[in-house]
């Protein structure tokens, strides 16, 4: 099974800075990975799929990038309604698919 | 507008059964692979079983199958998911969410969740 591994798994950052999470595969998942955000009390919602597709009336400051085993979403400027829990997502290895930890984003 | 709305839930002793619901409308069911996701009390989120539109390719996860069954009703825009022989690590807020027609399995509508309690 492919393990992912989301790091930091906990980020404090302030209003207006650029925030980078980072999600690694086990092995390579030839760009199969989304991006959920998840707020205290809410399902989860997407935000970007295959990689760096911007998921529909998802802000722009919102993008990912990656490829192989690495991959990245991007806030380039943070927002106080941006706090939350993000988790990536791999459906490279069908039929069954994993979830990354997760990486929670604070306010500072 | 998409809507998934759970049921089904509450608390049930190990071993036992449950059923779970998800009513969809917005949007033309049968047109679309649903899945169940789980979330347990402040963990992560666990991808649990997925179904595709007319019901011809079904999957699990390890850690369920065997023990519970994904199916849908077209013609009730509804999909089902059958727990049985429930432990307690099966204790989860259970949600359904709608898979995208443009990759191989992008949720891209989720529901609000349904609480399952396993414990005696």
């Amino acid at each position: 099974d492919i393990q992912m591994t989301q790091s930091p798994s906990v980020l404090s950052a302030s209003v207006g800075d650029r925030v980078t999470l980072s999600c690694k595969a086990s092995q390579n998942i030839n760009k199969n990975l989304d991006w959920y955000q998840q707020k205290l009390g809410e399902a989860p919602k997407l935000l970007i799929y295959f990689t760096n597709n911007l998921q529909t009336g998802i802000p722009s400051r919102f993008s990912g990038s990656g490829s192989g085993t690495d991959y990245t979403l991007t806030i380039s400027s943070l927002q106080p309604e941006d706090v939350a829990t993000y988790f990536c997502f791999q459906y490279n290895s069908g039929p069954t698919w994993t979830f990354g930890g997760g990486t929670k984003l604070e306010l500072k | 507008e998409v809507q998934l709305v759970e049921s089904g839930g509450g608390l049930v002793q190990p071993g036992r059964s449950l059923k779970l619901s998800c009513l969809a409308s917005g949007f033309t069911f049968s047109n679309y692979g649903m899945n169940w996701i789980r979330q347990a009390p402040g963990k992560g989120l666990e991808w649990v079983a997925s179904i595709s539109s007319s019901s011809s390719y079904i999957y699990y996860a390890d850690t369920v199958k065997g023990r519970f069954t994904i199916s849908r009703d077209n013609a009730k825009n509804t999909l089902y998911l059958q727990m049985t022989s429930l432990r307690s690590e099966d204790t989860a807020l259970y949600y359904c969410a709608r898979r995208m027609r443009t990759t191989v399995a992008t949720l891209d509508y989720w529901g609000q969740g349904v609480m399952v309690t396993v414990s005696s």
